[in-house]
């Protein structure tokens, strides 16, 4: 079973751009699955944020399209998010995910945005 | 427009079974949902794929008293011997265009 790791600042200024990295271990990020990013506002919801293939292919929730930028380091085995022009409305647990025949989850990560 | 509906609560007894729900927007009947559950203060854990005649392929440890069942534009998820850890939100999740991941709203299960 693939394990996975987010890591990142829990602390996030309005306007700045929130980084996350999930590290893959147990499995290469280089096998035919896609890669996600998932978020979920305190007390709501799951928000699919994004995902990629190892090539380098994207997917993008279209209401974060132009704000979010997720990439792949095969040498690291890890993924990246990049969110942009970020808010209050942005506060949220942040988790990876391995999408494949199934499905693992990292533990997430809270990420805060706040001055 | 894709959408999933699921009930915001349910309980059930330790020790019995109970049957949550999850309904496909109309158009969508053929589409095939996955079950997360998400235990307190944890991260979401995979269940299931559940296709639309009702096989289903289960994560791996996941046990027995897991199963899935389709009808029509309604998926289901049993879950029998309720046990005290199954206390938790039970998301059902499906794949889309443009939106590639959507997810219901989730149904929240408390054991009584």
């Amino acid at each position: 079973q693939v394990q996975l790791q987010e890591s990142g600042p829990g602390l996030v200024k309005p306007s700045g751009t929130l980084s996350l990295t999930c590290a893959v271990s147990g499995g290469s990020i280089s096998s035919s699955n896609w890669w996600s990013w998932v978020r979920q506002p305190p007390g709501k919801g799951l928000e699919w944020i994004g995902e990629i293939y190892h090539s380098g292919s994207t997917n993008y929730n279209p209401s974060l399209k132009s704000r979010v930028t997720i990439s792949v380091d095969k040498s690291k085995n890890q993924f990246s998010l990049k969110l942009s022009s970020v808010t209050a409305a942005d506060t949220a647990v942040y988790y990876c995910a391995r999408v494949g025949a199934d499905c693992d989850w990292g533990q997430g990560t809270l990420v805060t945005v706040s001055s | 427009q894709l959408v999933l509906t699921q009930s915001p609560s349910a309980s059930a007894s330790l020790g019995a079974s109970v049957k949550l729900t999850c309904t496909l927007s109309s158009g969508h009947s053929s589409y095939a949902i996955a079950w997360h559950q998400q235990q307190p203060e944890k991260g979401p854990r995979y269940l299931m794929k559940l296709n639309s005649d009702g096989s289903h392929s289960k994560g791996d440890g996941i046990p027995d008293r897991f199963s899935g069942s389709s009808s029509g534009a309604e998926r289901y998820l049993t879950i029998s011997s309720l046990q005290s850890e199954d206390e938790a939100d039970y998301y059902c999740q499906t794949w889309g265009t443009g939106i590639h991941w959507v997810f219901g709203g989730g149904t929240k299960l408390t054991v009584l």
